[in-house]
């Protein structure tokens, strides 16, 4: 069975203390790994899709990257507004399109 | 780019009515459509595949009789909640795909539904 696993559930940090989140998956041909930030009350906003092993993105403080087991989202020197719930999600090649999720690690920076 | 808008943001509604949500992709055309509930606390749980034109694919365990999908427009799909129950009251989100080739789905800013 397809699963995505995300550590930690909880995440707090000073303002500047850098840090990475994990989304560990255990599923049937990647096609694409996806990262979202959700703020509370809204939808997952779109943050970055990774599709083969050694890929890298990035986007002003973060950083994803993926492996054949893994991904991580890097923080570097977060600020206060980096404060909300990151999403990870796969689509794998037996699925048809569907997004499969973690249940998400919520960060919580401090000023 | 690549923005999907819901409507209504909220909504209250009296149990036995029905409610319908609207998501709508402002600046693309979006061939499927996706719907999902999210409880407070837990991952975002998928109800229905929408794609234009034809009828949705619903997830197991979610009741085509209630949740009625209609796709009826390269830019509109629409989630009504037939007879609704306090148990149906949760936040609802659509997204939507850019394109048969691509993979990354867009959000809506969610629709939560309270059910007195």
């Amino acid at each position: 069975e397809d699963q995505v696993t995300q550590s930690p559930e909880a995440l707090r940090l000073q303002e500047g203390e850098s840090s990475s989140l994990n989304c560990s998956y255990t599923v049937s041909g990647l096609r694409g790994l996806f990262w979202y930030r959700q703020d509370p009350g809204k939808g997952p906003e779109f943050l970055f899709t990774l599709y083969s092993a050694g890929e890298e993105k990035e986007k002003e403080r973060l950083k994803a990257t993926l492996t054949k087991k893994e991904s991580f989202l890097h923080i570097t020197a977060p600020k206060p507004e980096d404060s909300a719930t990151y999403l990870c999600a796969v689509i794998t090649s037996s699925n048809t399109g569907k997004l499969i999720f973690g249940q998400g690690t919520t960060l919580q920076v401090k000023p | 780019g690549a923005v999907v808008s819901q409507h209504p943001s909220w909504v209250i509604c009296k149990s036995g009515t029905s409610v319908k949500i609207e998501c709508r992709s402002l600046d693309f055309q979006a061939t499927t459509m996706f719907w999902y509930r999210q409880f407070p606390k837990q991952s975002l749980m998928l109800m229905a595949t929408s794609n234009e034109g034809s009828k949705a694919t619903y997830e197991q365990g979610v009741e085509k009789d209630k949740f009625l999908i209609n796709h009826a427009s390269l830019t509109l799909s629409t989630l009504t909640v037939t007879s609704a129950h306090p148990e149906d009251s949760s936040f609802y989100i659509c997204s939507a795909r850019t394109g048969a080739s691509q993979e990354t789905q867009y959000f809506g800013p969610g629709t939560r539904l309270l059910v007195l």
